[in-house]
Formats: structure tokens, C-alpha cells, sequence
């Protein structure tokens, strides 16, 4: 049981490049979520999904896109990076029956560290 | 919109002490979880503790407890016995049904143990 895995762990890219942030759970989880993480700040989420074939915006979702084809991938993309979008970025997951005591808990993945030039 | 806010950017304890976190929340939510996450040097997350907003009782997780003041909005984390693997960021987080359960994270206070 690996929870959640994140690829790649770092990657450097220049502006104007593309790229896709893998996220997988194998915890059967419905809910899939995208964070950053920058200097002097907590987590702010850029998308999330409460299940398969949904996605939804978070607080800054401007420059990023999202797809969740399979109940156990949540990918993250980047069409054209910019420095501003140099950060940490945590996957996370969460398993909701709507009761129970553990069911809101969100689960986060190693991180991703990205850096654009 | 629900805010989380965290006063103390920095902190230490010397090790086998007991240190408080403070955090203070908002939101108009009547149930809600509230969390506090680690992140060691690692930037792992990690859950520390959670607490339902409906509890009245305290959360308590071996040397880790909270004080949650729910009049207040306030959900201070006491380190009992401090270790030096307690040296970390440790972050408090709130959730609702509302928001499809994204978390609300503070700033972070980043606590150091001395030996």
C-alpha cells in the first residue's frame, strides 16, 4: 500500500514549457485535491476532484489544468510555465462516505518541487 | 470564506518541555473538521491531529493534545515532552462539507527543539 505517490519528485523547466504533474492513490479514494506551496505560505489548492470524470477550481487555479480519468490518477498540467509558477505541489486524497470519523482526513503525497526559469 | 490564521511565524522548546501552537479560524460552517499537519525538513505532510467541530472533547494523540475553544475559534496544539523529531513546520488546517472538503491552511509556525 504506497498511498500516494507523486511524479517526478523535481523537475526544472523554462518559460513557456509544458508539462504534466502525475498524482496516484491506491486507496480508493473519491476525493483528489492539488496544492502549492510557496515560501511563507500554508497550502493553497489550485483544483480538486470529487471523483472520476469531475474536476472542479480551487483558490488559484489560473494557469493550470486538470484531468481525473481514472478514480486513482489526478494529473496536473502546466500548458505554458511561467516563474510565477516555480513552487511545491502536493497531491493529496480523501476518502468521504458522508459519516465516520476518519472519512475527511486528507492524505498528501512527497511533493513535487518545480523550478521555471 | 473560511480563513485560518496562525500568530507565532517561529517558536522553541527545549527538549522534554512543552510547548503551545496557536491557531484561530473562521468560518460560518456549524460542522467542520480542524487539523494540524507537520511538514519535517522532508516536506512530507503529516497528520498530526484532527478534531470535529460537533466534539466537545479534546483530541488527544499520545504527547500531542489540542485546546479547541469553539466559541473562541480558537484550536491551540500543545507538544507535550518535546523531542527533537518535533522539530518541524507544523501547520493548522480547516475543512468543510461546503467547500467539497478542501483544506484551508494557516501560514505555518515553524517550531525548533533544542537539545
Amino acid at each position: 500500500n504506497a498511498g500516494v505517490t507523486q511524479t517526478p519528485k523535481f523537475r526544472v523547466l523554462k518559460t513557456g514549457q509544458s508539462m504534466t504533474l502525475l498524482c496516484a492513490q491506491d486507496m480508493n479514494h473519491e476525493y483528489m485535491y492539488w496544492y502549492r506551496q510557496d515560501p511563507g505560505m500554508g497550502l493553497r489548492l489550485i483544483h480538486y476532484s470529487v471523483g472520476e470524470g469531475t474536476t472542479a477550481k480551487g483558490e488559484v487555479p489560473d494557469g493550470y489544468n486538470v484531468s481525473r480519468l481514472k478514480k486513482q490518477n489526478f494529473l496536473l498540467g502546466l500548458e505554458s510555465a511561467a516563474p510565477s509558477q516555480t513552487s511545491v505541489y502536493f497531491c493529496a486524497s480523501s476518502y468521504w462516505t458522508g459519516s465516520g470519523t476518519d472519512a475527511e482526513t486528507q492524505y498528501f503525497g512527497p511533493g513535487t518541487r518545480l523550478l521555471v526559469l | 470564506a473560511q480563513t485560518v490564521t496562525q500568530s507565532q511565524p517561529e517558536m522553541s522548546v527545549q527538549e522534554a518541555e512543552t510547548v503551545t501552537l496557536s491557531c484561530t479560524y473562521d468560518t460560518s460552517e456549524n460542522n467542520y473538521y480542524l487539523f494540524w499537519y507537520k511538514q519535517p525538513p522532508s516536506r512530507q505532510m503529516i497528520l498530526v491531529i484532527r478534531q470535529e467541530a460537533y466534539k466537545q472533547q479534546n483530541a488527544t494523540e499520545n504527547r500531542f493534545s489540542v485546546n479547541f475553544q469553539k466559541a473562541a475559534k480558537s484550536f491551540s496544539l500543545k507538544i507535550s515532552d518535546s523531542q527533537l523529531g518535533d522539530t518541524a513546520m507544523y501547520f493548522c488546517a480547516l475543512t468543510s462539507s461546503a467547500g467539497s472538503y478542501q483544506l484551508t491552511f494557516g501560514k505555518g509556525t515553524k517550531l525548533s527543539v533544542i537539545p
